[in-house]
């Protein structure tokens, strides 16, 4: 089975600048959640969506904005980009008690 | 609200000797544990996960966990560390969802992460 994707892999962005992330979930997984993961840190929690709807959202800037699809897929959007929104952004698909993380998008802003 | 602490950025042991991570955590609520591992430029993977029942917890790779309660302490342990070991491990957990379902893969709380290199 394919885990879950993610697209881009790599992506540079200059200060100002919007970008969507997009992922897709293992099939048969209704969850989908968005991580930041800044160099040298542990991610942190973004968003979770289940079943199209916002479940849960971390502590981040209303420059970022999350949607699920009815095919569960999931794209994540950040406005006016800022420095210090280059990291690595995970997304996971998640069945009962796990979390299945993809490979990441790798955002740079200049 | 879940925190994770994780202590020692840095752990540098040999071929063949004990590899001991250590986590501790905090939660209003029964905990779910979960210890990761991400090899440079790749995703997070699942090394094992505490839920409930047997508090000490085997996973992939050789590695282990043991949950206890007083200690509020999930370490991570493999007896004899490979070079391939070497990695990030990040330990998690995870909080109860508010709304139902009650599912319980809500957020993931993380560690600050515990870079392990492993010497010839």
């Amino acid at each position: 089975d394919a885990g879950v994707t993610q697209s881009p892999t790599h992506l540079i962005k200059t200060r100002g600048q919007h970008v969507t992330l997009r992922c897709s979930p293992i099939s048969g997984h209704k969850s989908v959640s968005w991580y930041q993961q800044v160099l040298g840190q542990g991610p942190q929690f973004i968003f979770q969506y289940y079943e199209k709807e916002e479940r849960g959202r971390g502590n981040f800037p209303d420059r970022f904005s999350a949607r699920q699809f009815p095919n569960y897929s999931s794209e994540l959007n950040v406005n006016a980009l800022l420095l210090g929104d280059s990291a690595l952004y995970l997304c996971a698909s998640s069945y009962y008690n796990e979390q299945f993380f993809g490979p990441g998008t790798r955002l740079t802003v200049l | 609200a879940q925190s994770v602490t994780q202590l020692g950025s840095h752990v540098s042991v040999s071929e063949g000797a004990l590899v001991l991570l250590r986590c501790n955590y905090s939660s209003s609520v029964p905990p779910y544990l979960f210890w990761y591992v991400q090899y440079p430029n790749q995703g997070l993977q699942l090394l094992l996960k505490y839920t409930t029942g047997a508090t000490l917890v085997k996973g992939i790779n050789g590695f282990e966990a043991e949950f206890k309660k007083s200690e509020t302490s999930f370490h991570l342990t493999k007896p004899s560390a490979h070079m391939s070991d070497a990695a990030e491990y990040f330990c998690a957990v995870s909080e109860k969802g508010k709304s139902l379902p009650l599912i319980r893969d809500y957020k993931l709380s993380f560690g600050a992460g515990t870079t392990v290199t492993v010497r010839a």
